[in-house]
């Protein structure tokens, strides 16, 4: 069945390192890719997305990059800061509105 | 983006008993909302799509008369733990569904952490 692969499952970086996460998707059809950020007991918070029809978004200290062909994709966050410690997902969906989700990522940025 | 509520933020049950959780959209009119569940340190896991105005659809596995959901409003969507048990204990998560210029942006609410007890 469908699904996506994300890694790291845990990531620890010193504040103002970059952290990088990837995910890989399994349906050639996913053209939707967003990325979540989920701090301890509150729902996910939509950071970035990006379409198939486009390479690189940037916003600020995030990025998302996406190869199409290797049915990747990555979250880019420069100079962390301890506030971006939090639960990162990965989401995929091929435009029916059903996401598939990554297994998530901790990303814990030390002071 | 989408606002979205939920009442109650946690709640606490008897076994047995049922519960209501409520998922508002407080700025945008939701045609489709979806309800997940959450267990610690896991993804979040659909359980339902939510029409407005229809049945939803639920996903296989979820007991569509353990876990009532009702999407009477373009702004509200409820759903229902009927007979509540201890492994029904979990975060409940409800997302708004919109759609423009072929964007399919869920936006979450803040979540509902039911225990029973």
């Amino acid at each position: 069945g469908e699904n996506v692969e994300q890694h790291p499952s845990t990531l620890s970086v010193q504040e103002g390192d970059s952290a990088v996460i990837k995910c890989t998707y399994s349906d050639s059809a996913s053209n939707y890719f967003p990325w979540y950020k989920q701090e301890l007991g509150k729902g996910p918070q939509l950071i970035i997305d990006i379409r198939s029809n486009v390479g690189e978004k940037k916003d600020q200290r995030i990025a998302v990059t996406l190869n199409k062909t290797a049915k990747h994709f990555s979250l880019h966050i420069t100079e962390t800061q301890p506030e971006d410690s939090a639960v990162y997902f990965c989401a995929a969906t091929s435009g029916t509105y059903k996401y598939i989700f990554g297994t998530g990522t901790r990303l814990k940025v030390l002071a | 983006g989408a606002v979205v509520s939920q009442h109650p933020s946690r709640v606490i049950c008897k076994s047995g008993t049922s519960v209501k959780i409520e998922c508002r959209s407080l700025d945008f009119q939701a045609t489709t909302m979806f309800w997940y569940r959450q267990f610690p340190k896991q993804s979040l896991m659909l359980m339902a799509t939510s029409n407005e105005g229809s049945k939803a659809t639920y996903e296989q596995g979820v007991e569509k008369d353990k876990f009532l959901i009702n999407h009477a409003s373009l702004t509200l969507s409820t759903l229902t733990v009927t007979s509540a048990h201890p492994e029904d204990s979990s975060f409940y998560i409800c997302s708004v569904g919109t759609s423009g210029a072929s964007t399919d942006t869920q936006y979450f609410g803040p979540g509902t952490r039911l225990t029973v007890l």
